[in-house]
């Protein structure tokens, strides 16, 4: 069965501070590599994906590590916001299909404090 | 909207009755996915279609669950003879026909079985 695991579960920061939320994969298919942002009572929403020939990806306050010997892959939330108070979803597809089918992490339930 | 619609929102059902979902993709997406999300959990692959061919269903908990998108847009997720176990939030999601395109994600419906 392939798997995401994803942690920490939960992550308490406080505004201005770094929010980090690391995930490991086990298939080395695994050829694309999304970050969802959900919150709640609404959908999960792409935040930000990193292909595994580079080794890291940064968009606004949001970067991706990605480390494909070790098949970990991490976000960073640079000068963290209330706002990004969210879960937050790492997911990896199954490649070489004809679609892709979307493995999910568990989850990490970010709270940024004032 | 340009988003993906889903309803109801919220449906409440005995144990033992049917229901129906309703999944309204992006226009033009050929691809729809629906997961099964738990409380506190990631999104779970339910099943796959490729405009109205339904490519996998390997996700579906039991022949109690039926997918449908028989003119290539529409979706419905059916469950009969509802369960306890049945209550989540079910997401329908779309993207485009490539390879690692992102998926749009509905509000999904939160279905609870009393």
């Amino acid at each position: 069965q392939q798997q995401v695991k994803q942690s920490p579960q939960s992550l308490i920061v406080q505004k201005g501070g770094i929010s980090i939320i690391n995930c490991a994969y086990e298939n080395t298919a695994f050829d694309y590599f999304p970050w969802y942002q959900q919150f709640p009572g609404k959908g999960p929403a792409l935040l930000i994906a990193i292909r595994p020939d580079v080794s890291e990806k940064k968009e606004g306050r949001f970067t991706i590590s990605f480390n494909k010997s070790a098949k970990q892959f991490s976000l960073h939330i640079m000068d963290s916001q209330p706002g990004d108070s969210a879960t937050y979803f790492c997911a990896a597809p199954r490649g070489g299909t004809s679609y892709d089918k979307v493995i999910f992490g568990p989850g990490t339930s970010l709270s940024v404090i004032p | 909207g340009a988003g993906v619609s889903q309803s109801p929102r919220y449906k409440v059902a005995k144990r033992g009755q049917d229901v129906a979902l309703r999944c309204d993709p992006i226009s033009g997406h050929v691809s729809l996915f629906w997961y099964q999300q738990a409380l506190g959990q990631g999104p779970e692959f339910l099943t796959y279609f490729q405009n109205e061919a339904q490519l996998d269903k390997s996700g579906l908990p039991s022949d109690r669950f039926f997918a449908e998108r028989p003119e290539g847009s529409v979706s419905t997720l059916k469950i009969q003879r509802t369960q306890q176990e049945d209550s989540a939030v079910y997401l329908c999601a779309s993207s485009p026909p490539f390879t690692n395109q992102p998926q749009h994600f509905g509000d999904g419906t939160r279905l609870s079985i009393l």
